[in-house]
């Protein structure tokens, strides 16, 4: 699978968006884009997935650019309870294996 | 999504002792996975459960250390062997493949901390 990059940690604002970037240049066609978060001590929680084309559910959007070299997850009113460690991880459709880095510690301040 | 529990929640444990760890699902589910999350890390996986037959293990991890069942579709267990302080770790299991869910996506239990002295 491709490796992803992302920040190591980041401050936002409560109710205010949160932005957080992934990159991901080595992706491949068939690769998917997915976004979990742990909030601490607790199991993984998926936000949100995509292949190509922009997503949008109940917790995120997700924006992936033109060449899918990179993508940007979008919290649009963050509030404290969405502290936690962002995870961006890419994943051929019908394979299983997760690979989990670091991650991104996002921390919402009032 | 399934409704995914774990059981016990969280333990301490004497070295040199098991623990099996249990991952109930309230749905059948195609694939059920067991993660290991040391302190201060991110998640590993430790092998695949295949249901009617053996678990599938990861780079790194072995049978005779994490023997795993899967006697049906809902329900997996982890056993962790003749435990030592370094065990000391959150175990998590996970599912894919849900009838309701979204297709290709995993979810997680809540985890299992485990303490060995």
């Amino acid at each position: 699978d491709a490796k992803t990059t992302q920040p190591p940690s980041m401050d936002c604002a409560e109710g205010r968006a949160a932005n957080l970037p992934c990159n991901h240049s080595t992706i491949s066609g068939n690769e998917y884009v997915y976004w979990y978060r742990q909030i601490h001590s607790q199991g993984p929680q998926y936000i949100i997935h995509g292949l190509k084309n922009n997503e949008t559910n109940e917790m995120a959007s997700l924006i992936i650019t033109e060449d899918r070299k990179s993508s940007t997850l979008i919290l649009p009113h963050a509030t404290l309870r969405d502290t936690a460690v962002y995870y961006c991880i890419v994943r051929v459709g019908n394979d299983y294996k997760l690979s989990f880095g670091a991650g991104t510690t996002v921390t919402v301040r009032a | 999504s399934a409704v995914i529990s774990q059981k016990p929640s969280r333990d301490i444990c004497q070295r040199g002792t098991s623990l099996t760890i249990q991952c109930q699902v309230d749905s059948q589910v195609t694939m059920m996975f067991w993660y290991r999350q040391q302190p201060g890390q991110s998640l590993t996986l430790i092998a695949t459960a295949n249901q009617g037959s053996e678990a599938t293990y990861e780079s790194g991890f072995v049978i005779d250390k994490f023997p795993i069942s899967r006697p049906n579709l809902t329900f997996s267990t982890l056993t962790v062997s003749n435990m030592s302080p370094e065990d000391s770790s959150i175990y998590l299991c996970s599912v894919e493949g849900i009838g309701t869910g979204i297709q290709e996506t995993q979810y997680f239990g809540p985890g299992t901390r485990l303490l060995v002295l």
